[in-house]
């Protein structure tokens, strides 16, 4: 079993919907990342949390420390929202990270 | 302020070559870590350097290497390079913790294709 497991690998939505990704881990942690990854390469950290909620713009983050899950939520989802999402768990100073979920936003 | 700056972009090498990637962090940031990319295996960590330290390592064989310098920018050397490691591959600076505490600025990375 991987550390860290995201689901779903694929996702496709329309403009507009509401979008959930959810993250499991089984080690406990100190905090949890949230990373964007367009195309091209190039990888923005989203959120690091480590209870609770937070919340920018249409995305909000929630972790359940207790129940080792996490997930990430988009709003009103757009075209432009398309990208592969990535969580990771660290371990000491290392990240260990999920498969990342490629999501497509279609107009 | 500048972000984090990853040279070259793009590299191709034979077989049996060695290479050599640069990372820049952001001013002020003193950690630095390494990663590879690839299809198969995803994100995987290779090495995270503090003052001049190498504080942690990945599962990765002897033929990556890293070093950092005083000024906190990183390189990373593989020698006998293999197919297997054409990968993109990205640093990531952050204050002090590495990807335990502080948020992690990633570069745009160094894709290598091997021949």
């Amino acid at each position: 079993k991987n550390e860290v497991e995201q689901s779903p690998q694929n996702l496709t939505a329309q403009e507009g919907e509401f979008i959930t990704i959810n993250c499991s881990y089984s080690v406990g942690i100190s905090a949890l990342h949230w990373l964007q990854q367009h195309p091209g390469g190039g990888i923005v950290s989203l959120f690091m949390l480590s209870s609770g909620k937070k919340k920018h713009g249409r995305l909000i983050a929630t972790i359940n420390i207790q129940e080792k899950h996490s997930s990430l939520h988009i709003t009103a989802s757009h075209p432009r929202d398309s990208a592969v999402y990535i969580c990771a768990v660290p371990s000491g100073s290392r990240l260990t990270f999920g498969e990342g979920t490629q999501l497509t936003v279609n107009p | 302020k500048a972000g984090v700056t990853q040279t070259p972009r793009y590299l191709i090498k034979t077989r049996g070559q060695q290479v050599t990637l640069s990372c820049s962090p952001i001013s002020g940031h003193r950690s630095v870590s390494w990663y590879q990319q690839t299809p198969g295996q995803g994100l995987q960590f290779l090495f995270e350097y503090f003052s001049e330290t190498q504080r942690n390592k990945g599962n990765f064989p002897g033929r990556f290497s890293g070093r950092q310098f005083s000024n906190s920018r990183s390189e990373m050397n593989v020698s006998t390079l293999e197919l297997g490691d054409s990968a993109l591959y990205l640093c990531a600076s952050s204050l002090e913790s590495g990807g335990a505490e502080d948020i992690q600025y990633f570069g745009a990375g160094t894709r290598l294709s091997v021949l």
